[in-house]
């Protein structure tokens, strides 16, 4: 089944960019999402990509897709402390809007002042 | 006006018991499905279902079933509880076929937090 990886853990300083990477599988993967999940909370979802995509940018948030490589990214432009949380990449195969997203383990975003 | 809400947001067990979790979204949604967070932050699917039908279901113990009474909510009741289904349990909703290009966007709901003591 389809497998996607992300790295633990990722430490930035305030006012750096942050780059979170993901890997998945699953080349017939359509959906590619970004999910943030604050301590105690819920997931937030934050950003998503179509696969016929190579980038999406809205505010601060670039997604970078390479279909090739099956390696999505995200970076965080500015690092905000309210930006600490656990970011979650996850993918959905198909177009019929039914399917379960398989998700990735979890990058910890720790920002320090 | 909470998009996807799950009630309760705790729920505090003995071993043994009977429990059920209730989800309800309000975006007009066809599909919604349930997840499982374990410990470590994994996130793994549980059931799915569209317009009342089930059409996912994972290797799950037959001690938990889903039921949905409208497209609208989907709830998940528990027999005889184990320590192992501690964890939080989150439902969510799509759009479905009927969305477009946002058929497949999942929309979170907060989460449960299931201890078994």
């Amino acid at each position: 089944g389809e497998d996607v990886e992300q790295s633990l853990f990722l430490s930035v300083r305030e006012g750096d960019s942050s780059v979170i990477n993901c890997t998945y599988t699953d080349s017939s993967s359509t959906y590619l999402y970004w999910y943030k999940q604050e301590p105690g909370a819920g997931l937030q979802l934050l950003t998503y990509i179509f696969s016929n995509m190579d980038m999406k940018q809205d505010q601060r948030l670039t997604v970078l897709l390479n279909k090739k490589d099956k390696h999505l990214s995200l970076r965080i432009a500015d690092t905000q402390t309210g930006d600490s949380a656990i970011y979650f990449c996850a993918s959905a195969a198909g177009d019929t809007g039914r399917r379960a997203l398989t998700f990735g383990s979890g990058t910890r975003l720790q920002v320090q002042p | 006006d909470t998009a996807v809400s799950q009630t309760p947001k705790y729920l505090v067990t003995q071993m043994g018991n009977d429990k059920s979790i209730k989800c309800e979204q309000n975006l007009g949604h066809d599909t919604m499905y349930w997840y499982k967070q374990d410990s470590k932050k994994f996130l793994k699917i549980m059931f799915s279902y569209n317009n009342k039908e089930l059409i996912i279901n994972e290797t799950v113990p037959n001690r938990f079933s889903p039921k949905s009474p409208d497209k609208a909510h989907l709830n998940l009741h528990i027999n005889s509880l184990e320590l192992g289904d501690s964890a939080v349990y989150f439902c969510a909703s799509s759009p479905g076929v009927a969305g477009g290009v946002a058929k497949n966007i999942q929309y979170f709901g907060a989460g449960t937090r299931l201890s078994v003591l």
